[in-house]
């Protein structure tokens, strides 16, 4: 069955750096997403993505945050200035249609900011 | 504030038992739903959706939409130790793509 494919599935990263989260969407997927959840709290969405720009943000994709599809396949999500806040784990997520249909979401990048 | 809510729970059954959670959303503008597991540690999993007031049954789960109530619920039946994990609700709105997360409902399933 298709996967949504995140790497690194853990990274460490000193308050002040900036990182980037990569994620391989379905192939023939169209729609891509970051989705963001603070140990123990709800999932919270970021951003959408579709036909190289931005669709939607939430207020939580601020200056700092950034997303490119830089080829065919990658998808990234680049925190430019790390905060011990944003610790977490993001999810990619993508779906071949339009609109709410329920995604499939990747394994997860677990951020930890010290 | 466009919320999901579900009790966090934990709701314990007995194994075979059937596993009722609910959820309230206050968006009257949502129009699709979703019931995710989660288990710890990893990336939510799609399991049920539903667009339409009544009931979707597939395999062991029926889920339950009352928008006049905006109201979702999720029956799981012959409930298993593999079911035993955090049951997330998620809305849509047709036009856009995000969806809203309610906290989510722990479930342990004992055998």
């Amino acid at each position: 069955e298709p996967e949504v494919t995140q790497t690194p599935s853990h990274q460490v990263t000193q308050m002040g750096q900036e990182v980037i989260l990569r994620c391989v969407p379905i192939s023939n997927h169209l729609y891509f997403y970051w989705y963001r959840q603070i140990l123990g709290q709800k999932v919270e969405f970021l951003v959408s993505f579709y036909n190289n720009e931005i669709s939607e943000k939430s207020e939580i994709f601020d200056d700092q945050f950034s997303v490119e599809r830089p080829d065919g396949s990658n998808f990234t999500l680049k925190i430019r200035s790390t905060k011990l806040e944003d610790s977490a784990m993001y999810f990619c997520a993508s779906s071949r249609e339009q609109g709410a249909n329920g995604y499939t979401f990747g394994s997860g990048t677990r951020l930890t900011v010290v | 504030q466009k919320e999901v809510e579900q009790n966090s729970g934990p709701l314990s059954v007995p194994e075979g038992a059937i596993a009722s959670l609910n959820c309230t959303y206050s968006d009257r503008g949502s129009q699709s739903f979703f019931w995710y597991r989660q288990y710890s540690g990893k990336s939510p999993e799609l399991i049920m959706s539903i667009y339409s007031n009544g009931d979707k049954e597939d395999g062991r789960f029926t889920a339950q939409l009352n928008k006049a109530s905006q109201y979702v619920s999720l029956l799981i039946r012959d409930s298993q130790p593999s079911d035993s994990a955090t049951y997330l609700c998620a809305s849509g709105v047709a036009a856009g793509n995000k969806l809203t997360f309610g906290g989510g409902t722990r479930v342990l399933v004992k055998p």
